[in-house]
């Protein structure tokens, strides 16, 4: 199975803006899952996202958040007005069939000045 | 929202020792309860997993003992390397802990 690949690596962008982070390419999977980890803590569910919609999310993923799937393979979570408090690494993982767990991508580190 | 506690939160151990990193969780319907491996600046690694219904699994130096009555699982690593310095883990069901940050001293 490929790696599951996050572009860019790492984004810095001024508070108020708007991000988008990509979980790219990914075929042939159902289930993807966005994390975050803020520097030195434990990694956060997010929400995740189960044909084309989203099946749980967790109380840190409001309304500032959205994620799609815009053309069928590449994976998007979006920021609408960033804060602070947003900085930190972003991780998509799939979970792939018949595993026991997931498999996460390199990550995007989001830093918001 | 369920919740999955790890202890400890940071372990020392000498090369050649015994590392173990624990895990407790309250919802009994997870299916399979998995460890996770990261490096600085890198993704969690998927790094063994236990199902429900057997007690032990192993691979390589790495064990994982579940106890479900106890509502616990268990990660031990033998032979403690250095390169096994990493921060680990447990995972059920989307849900982490907050991490146990293994130091293994040569």
């Amino acid at each position: 199975e490929p790696e599951v690949t996050q572009t860019p690596s790492h984004q810095v962008t001024q508070m108020g803006q708007e991000v988008i982070l990509r979980c790219v390419p990914i075929s042939n999977h159902l289930y993807f899952y966005w994390y975050r980890q803020i520097l030195g803590q434990k990694v956060e569910f997010l929400v995740s996202f189960y044909n084309n919609e989203i099946s749980e999310k967790s109380e840190i993923f409001d309304d500032q958040f959205s994620v799609e799937r815009p053309d069928g393979s590449n994976f998007t979570l979006k920021i609408r007005s960033t804060k602070l408090e947003d900085s930190a690494m972003y991780f998509c993982a799939r979970e792939d069939k018949g595993a026991e767990g997931y498999t996460f991508g390199s990550g995007t580190r989001l830093t918001v000045v | 929202q369920q919740q999955v506690k790890q202890s400890p939160q940071s372990l020392i151990v000498q090369k050649g020792g015994i590392s173990i990193i624990n895990c407790a969780y309250e919802n009994t319907a997870f299916d399979y309860f998995p460890w996770y491996q990261q490096f600085p600046g890198k993704g969690p690694a998927l790094l063994i997993a236990i199902r429900p219904d057997v007690s032990e699994k192993k691979e390589g130096r790495f064990t994982i003992s579940f106890n479900k009555s106890a509502k616990q699982f268990s990660l031990h690593i033998m032979d403690s390397q250095p390169g096994d310095s990493a921060t680990y883990f447990c995972g059920p069901d989307m849900r982490f802990g907050a991490g146990t940050r293994l130091t293994v001293k040569p």
